[in-house]
């Protein structure tokens, strides 16, 4: 079964409106975290945001937001008010504790983003 | 500071040859990490360091090998290059707090 599902392989959105990209993942782990990365054209992975299994609020960087819904094991990333910029690939990714000595992430297939002028 | 950096940013390379992918980190990472990306996928662990001194496989091991010079530098070596192993190659190191990883800039490689 796949532990990272990213549905949407492409999205459209007009720029300055909110866009939801969804993520969802298998666990059995009890304490886990969950990743977002952006992937602009020019190729380099840019961290974007973190949640923990045990977070109690939802997380938040800048434009970005984590919207985690534990019981679904769902972990949406929302960027408000979109920007040319933010046209780019969006790779969820997971790291669980058991069993993961080296702290190994696995990611998700990703979702293109463009942000329509 | 430059985070983490990977050498060469391009290569090509004939059925059989060898190359090594050189990584460096310059932020006091314990771990280390390569990844593979094939075109419109994900990434995808090829091996990884927990620490100075140790290497273990991921998830796509075969064909490579790796080596952990000390704790800044993670090579990568492809000892006999095949067509399937043109990818892009991502070096990675791990904060210490939340474990997210900090990316290089990617190797892009074309084996012919």
């Amino acid at each position: 079964a796949q532990k990272i599902t990213q549905t949407q392989p492409g999205m459209f959105v007009q720029e300055k409106e909110a866009v939801t990209l969804d993520c969802t993942y298998d666990t059995s782990d009890p304490s886990y975290g969950l990743f977002w990365y952006k992937q602009p054209s020019s190729g380099e992975m840019i961290f974007l945001i973190y949640q923990g299994s045990y977070d109690q609020q939802n997380a938040t960087e800048g434009r970005y937001s984590l919207n985690f819904q534990k019981a679904r094991k769902s972990a949406n990333l929302v960027i408000s008010a979109s920007q040319l910029g933010d046209s780019a690939m969006y790779f969820c990714a997971m790291r669980e504790r058991y069993n993961n000595a080296g702290n190994m992430l696995t990611f998700g297939g990703g979702t293109r983003l463009m942000v329509k002028p | 500071n430059a985070g983490v950096t990977q050498t060469p940013k391009f290569q090509v390379l004939k059925t059989g040859q060898s190359m090594t992918l050189q990584c460096a980190q310059d932020m006091n990472h314990n771990s280390m990490y390569w990844y593979r990306q094939d075109p419109g996928m994900g990434l995808r662990l090829i091996y990884y360091s927990a620490s100075e001194g140790t290497t273990d496989k991921g998830e796509v091991p075969n064909g490579y090998n790796v080596s952990r010079l000390n704790k800044r530098e993670f090579s990568l070596r492809l000892e006999s290059a095949a067509p399937s192993q043109t990818s892009v190659y991502f070096c990675a190191s791990r904060g210490p707090e939340r474990g997210e990883q900090y990316f290089g800039p990617g190797t892009r490689l074309t084996v012919t």
